[in-house]
């Protein structure tokens, strides 16, 4: 069964300095993306960066990149140089591949709260 | 890009009410998306459109719940003879095209008080 494990339910970093949020999933689908989104306080998710399961690289979204490893799958959020607003809770999703009618749905682990502190 | 829009943004009922919530997707977008949040929760899959068709449903989705996209544009989520337990954020996303790289952009939620 399709799974997204989030370890971490709250993580503290200092502004300025680099943090990895981790991530794990379960499919037994080769074909696959992982996304992840950040929510601040008032609700919006919003899309930070995506992976692909055939991408041979790492992606980066400026200061986000994916620290994704395939065989272990996990697919964790690196955000370099930390900033007071990146304070919010972050979710890792997955989207298995289209199969006819079905796939297109997200399904998100439960989330880490990270804290910027000053 | 007007950004997807979800209204209302906060919606307080008595239990055994009836609710609709409404969703204007992104313009070009063909794929809409329903999930629900609750409180330290990530989002659940509720059911998806493409264009005017509802293609997947949850389990989640009792039958209590419908929802409809008329002409492939906005959509609406009912909740019938709402229950303490449908209390949540109800959140709207659309999405481009099949590819598997486009992102799904989410509106605010509506956030569903069951007294």
């Amino acid at each position: 069964a399709q799974k997204i494990t989030q370890t971490q339910p709250g993580m503290f970093v200092q502004e300025k300095e680099a943090v990895t949020l981790d991530c794990t999933y379960d499919t037994s689908d080769p074909s696959y993306g992982l996304f992840w989104y950040k929510q601040p306080s008032s609700g919006e998710m919003i899309f930070l960066i995506y992976q692909g399961s055939y991408d041979q690289q790492n992606a980066t979204e400026g200061r986000y990149s994916l620290n994704f490893q395939k065989a272990r799958k996990s697919a964790n959020l690196v955000i370099s140089a930390s900033q007071l607003g990146d304070s919010a809770m972050y979710f890792c999703a997955m989207r298995e591949g289209y199969r006819g009618n079905q796939g297109g749905k997200l399904i998100f682990g439960q989330g880490t709260e990270l804290s910027v502190k000053p | 890009d007007t950004g997807v829009s979800q209204d209302p943004r906060h919606k307080i009922t008595k239990r055994g009410q009836n609710v609709t919530f409404r969703c204007d997707p992104i313009s070009e977008h063909n794929r809409l998306y329903w999930y629900r949040q609750t409180l330290g929760q990530g989002p659940e899959f509720l059911t998806y459109f493409q264009n005017e068709a509802q293609l997947e449903k949850s389990r989640l989705l009792s039958d209590r719940f419908s929802a409809e996209r008329p002409k492939g544009s906005f959509s609406t989520l009912e909740i019938q003879r709402t229950e303490q337990g449908d209390s949540a954020m109800y959140l709207c996303a659309s999405s481009l095209s099949r590819r598997r790289n486009q992102p799904q952009h989410f509106g605010d939620g509506t956030r569903l008080s069951i007294l």
